[in-house]
């Protein structure tokens, strides 16, 4: 079975600065999706970036990217440039791409909090 | 907002009791999967289905059930429920079978049992 592990329950960091989540995962499959979610205090899931495990390139969506290491089954978050409505819990996630139909695999989440 | 509706936002009821739990997801949407985010198990799947028909199942107890309707909204039924279920049930839609297809989630609802 999946799992999907994110070691920092909290992190805090300074509006206008760069931050990090970690997400580590283990999987037997060698094609599959990471995803990260954002869940703010108004508890929706709102999808902030994906990427493909087969595509060497990282994933970005304008202040967030992500750097995925493959082979150490690394996939963490960058925020850059933090802003006030960046506070929120940040779920890594997992899906297989072989064929099944199984929801994601979620981490514990990491829960940001933004200095003003 | 996500197009997705999930009602109702917030139930209490008590331990033993039977609830049901809609999900009305997005137009055009033949996937829905349901959650359940508790504190002490994080976010689990519990079950997939698409187009009427149940796909997967997770960790789903056998005292809860679900089912998708022809018109494509979902529901999922929690019955002898215990202090334990207690949680925020999502439901999240999607235009494909495949789970790694963008998903679109509800604001959930949160199941209080006391």
């Amino acid at each position: 079975a999946q799992t999907v592990t994110q070691s920092q329950p909290e992190m805090s960091v300074q509006e206008a600065e760069t931050v990090t989540l970690s997400c580590t995962y283990d999987t037997s499959e060698s094609d599959y999706y990471l995803f990260w979610y954002k869940q703010p205090p108004s508890r929706q899931m709102i999808l902030v970036i994906r990427q493909e495990a087969y595509k060497q390139q990282n994933a970005t969506e304008n202040r967030f990217s992500v750097n995925f290491q493959k082979a150490a089954k690394s996939f963490s978050l960058k925020i850059s440039d933090s802003q006030l409505g960046d506070a929120a819990m940040y779920f890594c996630a997992y899906s297989g791409a072989g064929g099944g139909a199984d929801g994601l695999t979620f981490g514990k989440g990491t829960h940001l909090i933004i200095q003003p | 907002d996500s197009g997705v509706t999930q009602t109702p936002k917030h139930l209490i009821t008590a331990t033993g009791q039977r609830v049901t739990l809609r999900c009305s997801p997005r137009s055009g949407d033949l996937s829905v999967y349901w959650y359940q985010q508790s504190l002490d198990q994080g976010l689990q799947f519990l079950i997939h289905y698409y187009n009427g028909e149940e796909r997967a199942k997770g960790n789903i107890l056998e005292r809860f059930s679900a089912q998708q309707f022809p018109d494509l909204h979902s529901e999922l039924n929690l019955s002898s429920l215990e202090l334990g279920d207690s949680a925020l049930y999502f439901c999240a839609s999607s235009v494909a079978l495949e789970p790694y297809t963008e998903a679109f989630f509800g604001q959930g609802t949160r199941l209080t049992v006391v």
